[in-house]
C-alpha cells in the first residue's frame, strides 16, 4: 500500500524567506509526482509535474526535486510572498494491485506573514 | 483553455434526493477522475474513465454513480447519500490515463452537503 507523508503539517514564515516543504512516499515504483496548491474551500492548482525518470523541475520561484530511491520529494518556494499562503499537496501516481493509482500526501498548510 | 468546470458550485440534498454533478472540460484529454476530499483532508480518488470507459472504481458505494456521456463530460449522479457523504467533490481530466506520465488539472469542485 502506498502510503503518502507531508511534513511539517503546518509551516509559518515571514515573508522574503526560503522555505522547503517535504512529501515521502513508501513504494518508489511511481510514475510520476505533481504538486498542488489547494486554497481554502477550493480546487487544486497544478504547480509541477516530474516524470519517474527526472529528478528535479522548475518554475518561476518553485522548484521541486524527486529521489525516488529515498522515497522523497522536496518543493522549495524561494522568496516567499503572502499570496504563496496555502495548502501544498503532492500526489503519487503508481502501479499497485493490477492498476495505476493516484494518493494525495497529508498536506502542508503554509502561512506567509507580510 | 486549461479549465475544467464543475457545476453546481454548491448542492444541499436530503438523504432520499436524487441529483447530479457535472464537471466539463475541452482541452480534448481522454481521461477524466472523480475525487472525494472531506475537511481537512486530502483529495481521495473515487473513479477513473479513460476514453469514455470505467477503468478505475475505488470500491465507492453504489449510491454513487458516474457517467461519461462523451469525452468532454463527466456527471456524477447521487443517490440515497448519508450525512457523512457531505464534503467537496472534485473533477479532474488529463491528456490520458494508460501513460501514467501526465498532469492533471483539477476543477473548483462542488461543496455537497447531505442533510
Amino acid at each position: 500500500k502506498q502510503e503518502v507523508t507531508q511534513i511539517p503539517a503546518a509551516l509559518s514564515v515571514p515573508e522574503g524567506e526560503n522555505l522547503v516543504l517535504n512529501c515521502s512516499f513508501t513504494d518508489s515504483a511511481i510514475y510520476n509526482l505533481q504538486w498542488f496548491r489547494q486554497d481554502p474551500g477550493k480546487g487544486l492548482t497544478s504547480l509541477l509535474l516530474i516524470q519517474s525518470s527526472q529528478r528535479e523541475q522548475t518554475s518561476g520561484r518553485l522548484n521541486a526535486s524527486l529521489d525516488k530511491s529515498s522515497g522523497r520529494s522536496t518543493l522549495y518556494i524561494a522568496a516567499s510572498q503572502p499570496g504563496d499562503s496555502a495548502t501544498y499537496l503532492c500526489a503519487v501516481r503508481f502501479y499497485g494491485g493490477g492498476y495505476q493509482k493516484v494518493t494525495f500526501g497529508t498536506g502542508t498548510k503554509l502561512q506567509v506573514i507580510p | 483553455d486549461t479549465e475544467v468546470t464543475q457545476t453546481p458550485k454548491h448542492l444541499v440534498m436530503g438523504m432520499t434526493n436524487k441529483k447530479s454533478l457535472k464537471c466539463e472540460q475541452h482541452m480534448g484529454h481522454r481521461a477524466m477522475y472523480w475525487y472525494k476530499q472531506k475537511a481537512k483532508k486530502p483529495p481521495e480518488l473515487m473513479f477513473v474513465y479513460s476514453y469514455e470507459k470505467l477503468s478505475i472504481n475505488e470500491s465507492v458505494p453504489s449510491r454513487f454513480s458516474p457517467e461519461c456521456p462523451n469525452s468532454s463530460l463527466l456527471n456524477l449522479h447521487l443517490h440515497a447519500l448519508q450525512p457523512e457523504d457531505s464534503a467537496l467533490y472534485l473533477c479532474a481530466s488529463s491528456q490520458d490515463w494508460t501513460s501514467g506520465v501526465v498532469e492533471q488539472y483539477f476543477g473548483p469542485g462542488t461543496r455537497l452537503t447531505v442533510t
